[in-house]
């Protein structure tokens, strides 16, 4: 069972390039979230998606597009990449974005590493 | 909104003592709260969860966490440290009344763990 699969592991931009973060998960999750993580900052939410066809802003989605493509898929774009998004970012799911919290732990992937240069 | 605050980016602590990491959060009703470990090159790992009942909590790894709702925190400890808990641990809020919208968790900056023989 992988549970979270994020790829790439590691990639280098330049700056105005874009691409695109994927990020799968198996476990049957309706709940998927995009974190950056950031030295001294914790981990700040970019975008989530409460259920499959739904997407909400987080604390820091200016820069950042997402798709819930399908249950299982999440992806993060970066459409014109700037070095203020140099970061490592994560993917996360939940199983139910109701009120059962015990339903509500998030698993995450394993990040995706970041240079914008 | 809510808040956490990990007053300490690091602690360093005997093996075989034992160990405590603060958290003290900011929520407008009764909060959720979670401990997560990273270890390097890690995602995110679930250890522990406050929803009701004892303040108590045991968790992950002889982990456990106390819930002191009258100082609003939610200390993380352990007995007896291991050499191999060396990690970066974060605290998470949730608010209790937040509907809807996913399961989003508001993190705090993370303190490292460094156990030493």
């Amino acid at each position: 069972n992988a549970g979270v699969t994020q790829t790439p592991k590691f990639q280098v931009l330049k700056t105005g390039q874009s691409m695109t973060l994927q990020c799968a998960q198996d476990m049957n999750h309706n709940s998927m979230y995009w974190y950056r993580q950031d030295p001294g900052m914790g981990l700040r939410l970019i975008y989530y998606s409460a259920s499959e066809g739904t997407t909400d802003k987080g604390e820091v989605p200016n820069g950042y597009n997402v798709s819930r493509l399908n249950k299982r898929e999440f992806s993060l774009r970066l459409e014109s990449a700037a070095p203020s998004q140099t970061s490592v970012y994560f993917c996360a799911s939940s199983e139910s974005p109701g009120q059962m919290i015990a339903k509500n732990i998030q698993y995450f992937g394993a990040g995706t590493r970041l240079s914008v240069l | 909104a809510q808040s956490v605050a990990q007053p300490e980016d690091q602690v360093n602590v005997a093996e075989g003592n034992p160990l405590t990491v603060k958290c003290t959060y900011s929520v407008s009703g009764n909060p959720y709260l979670f401990w997560y470990v990273q270890y390097p090159n890690r995602g995110l790992q679930f250890l522990l969860k406050y929803i009701t009942g004892d303040n108590l909590v045991k968790g992950s790894y002889g982990f456990e966490a106390e819930f002191n709702k009258s100082q609003t925190s939610f200390h993380l400890k352990k007995p007896s440290a291991l050499v191999s808990d060396s990690a970066l641990y974060f605290c998470a809020v949730r608010d209790r009344r937040a509907a809807g919208g996913g399961n989003k968790l508001t993190f705090g900056t993370g303190t490292q763990l460094k156990v030493e023989l």
